[in-house]
């Protein structure tokens, strides 16, 4: 069964240091891969997307992702956390192929910052 | 230039009641979602609107509930004889690709939170 799975709930930081939420995905073939990020009391905004090519995404915010075939994986990671990242944020994928234009989404991250 | 509104933002509703919750999508996207995201559970897919085609139901927890998009634009989500667990933010995005395929981005409305009571 296609799934992604965020093993991280709750994860605390200080302002200023680095950031690594993890996202594994369990799907029949490479899907296309999201993350995005849910602000108090707003809708999900688009973080990065990954389809092909360079396994290395940039994307707003100063966040990047690594897709890793091998393990699976789609970590979002950003070098120094600011307070105003504090937030969900939620791994996604979508089908490779034709007209399936659904996400499939993890049960996301909700990340705290430390002043 | 306003992105997806939903409306209400919160309604509280009587176990038994029948509601509607409404999405209006960007104009001119022709792709319209509905996820439910129930505390501690994530997103989850309900139904699918794209074009002119039979939308896809597949995600739908029960025949409680029902969605129509009038005209290719507003979209309305139906919950009959709403239950305690049906309790959740209900999200709705819209994308612009006619192709309908995962690759566009989906632009998120702020949600409808809905409480049953």
């Amino acid at each position: 069964a296609q799934s992604v799975t965020q093993p991280d709930i709750h994860i605390t930081v200080s302002e200023g240091a680095s950031l690594e939420l993890r996202c594994n995905y369990s799907y029949g073939a490479t899907p296309y891969l999201f993350w995005y990020v849910q602000s108090p009391g707003q809708g999900l905004q688009l973080l990065l997307k990954y389809f092909s090519g360079d396994t290395l995404v940039q994307g707003i915010k100063g966040f990047e992702a690594e897709f890793k075939r091998s393990q699976s994986s789609f970590n979002l990671r950003k070098p120094s956390v600011h307070w105003s990242d504090a937030a969900e944020y939620f791994c996604a994928v979508g089908a490779p192929w034709g007209s399936q234009g659904n996400l499939i989404f993890g049960k996301g991250t909700k990340l705290s910052v430390k002043p | 230039g306003a992105g997806v509104s939903q409306s209400p933002s919160n309604k509280v509703t009587e176990k038994g009641k029948d509601v509607e919750l409404r999405c209006d999508p960007i104009s001119g996207h022709t792709a319209l979602y509905w996820y439910r995201q129930s505390l501690g559970q994530g997103l989850e897919f309900l139904i699918y609107f794209q074009g002119n085609s039979a939308p896809d139901k597949s995600g739908l927890p029960s025949d409680r509930f029902s969605a129509e998009r009038t005209g290719g634009s507003v979209s309305t989500l139906t919950i009959q004889r709403t239950q305690q667990e049906d309790s959740a933010v209900y999200l709705c995005a819209s994308s612009q690709d006619p192709t309908g395929s995962s690759t566009d981005t989906q632009y998120f409305g702020p949600g409808t939170r809905l409480t049953v009571l």
